[in-house]
């Protein structure tokens, strides 16, 4: 059963308007999620995080929304460019989990349309 | 620079061969997964280790073996290479909070 859930598979913004990607999670136990983009043919890499303590993290254009009681997650991106066109998955851990392993989401595809 | 280095970046099999497909991580994590990616499918996790010499099963196992002799390496095994296992593989090293995944493998295999 998928613990981590990405519902869009793709998503398309015009150039300098905001990216919202969603993000739901089902076990109560993670506490620590992180956001990963994916070019064609390389692997992810590391976007931002949120621990749960927190309910918002920003780092540049790239802004992490935490919403603990529906456990949901979100990923703001502002102003959107045609190189953040991309996969990005979304992925939770948290103690007890299981042996350290981060859980991903399916991915949603962004297309930035200049 | 830490990284995560995979030996192919594209490797092409017949059906029926045995596949190998190395890993090695220089952050000396304990942990180490393999993935592979298809479309509409996500990460899906294929085997994982904690420790040299230990495996786990992830979410989708049937048809691969790993081997995790040092700790710095995690090998992906396809003991006998079928069409429906053409892929992107990728291997990950992590601690809890962070993973770093290699530059993947696309296998076909015909």
């Amino acid at each position: 059963d998928q613990q981590v859930k990405q519902n869009s598979p793709s998503l398309s913004v015009q150039e300098g308007r905001i990216s919202i990607l969603n993000c739901d999670y089902t076990n109560s136990m993670f506490d620590y999620f992180l956001w990963y983009k994916k070019y064609p043919a390389e692997g992810p890499t590391f976007l931002i995080s949120i621990s749960s303590i927190k309910d918002k993290n920003e780092d540049g254009r790239f802004t992490v929304f935490l919403n603990k009681s529906a456990k949901h997650l979100s990923l703001h991106i502002v102003p959107s460019q045609p190189g953040d066109s991309a996969v990005y998955f979304c992925a939770a851990s948290g103690v007890g989990t299981g042996a350290n392993n981060l859980f991903f989401g399916t991915g949603t595809r962004l297309t930035v349309i200049p | 620079d830490v990284k995560v280095t995979q030996s192919s970046r594209y490797l092409v099999k017949r059906t029926g061969e045995k596949v190998f497909l190395e890993c090695v991580q220089d952050m000396d994590h304990e942990n180490m997964f393999w993935y592979r990616q298809d479309p509409g499918l996500g990460l899906r996790l294929i085997y994982f280790s904690y420790d040299v010499k230990m495996k786990e099963k992830g979410d989708i196992p049937e048809g691969y073996s790993v081997s995790r002799e040092k700790k710095e390496r995690f090998s992906l095994i396809l003991e006998s290479a079928s069409t429906n296992q053409t892929s992107m593989y990728l291997c990950a090293s992590s601690t809890r909070q962070q993973a770093l995944f290699g530059p993947g493998t696309r296998l076909t295999v015909l």
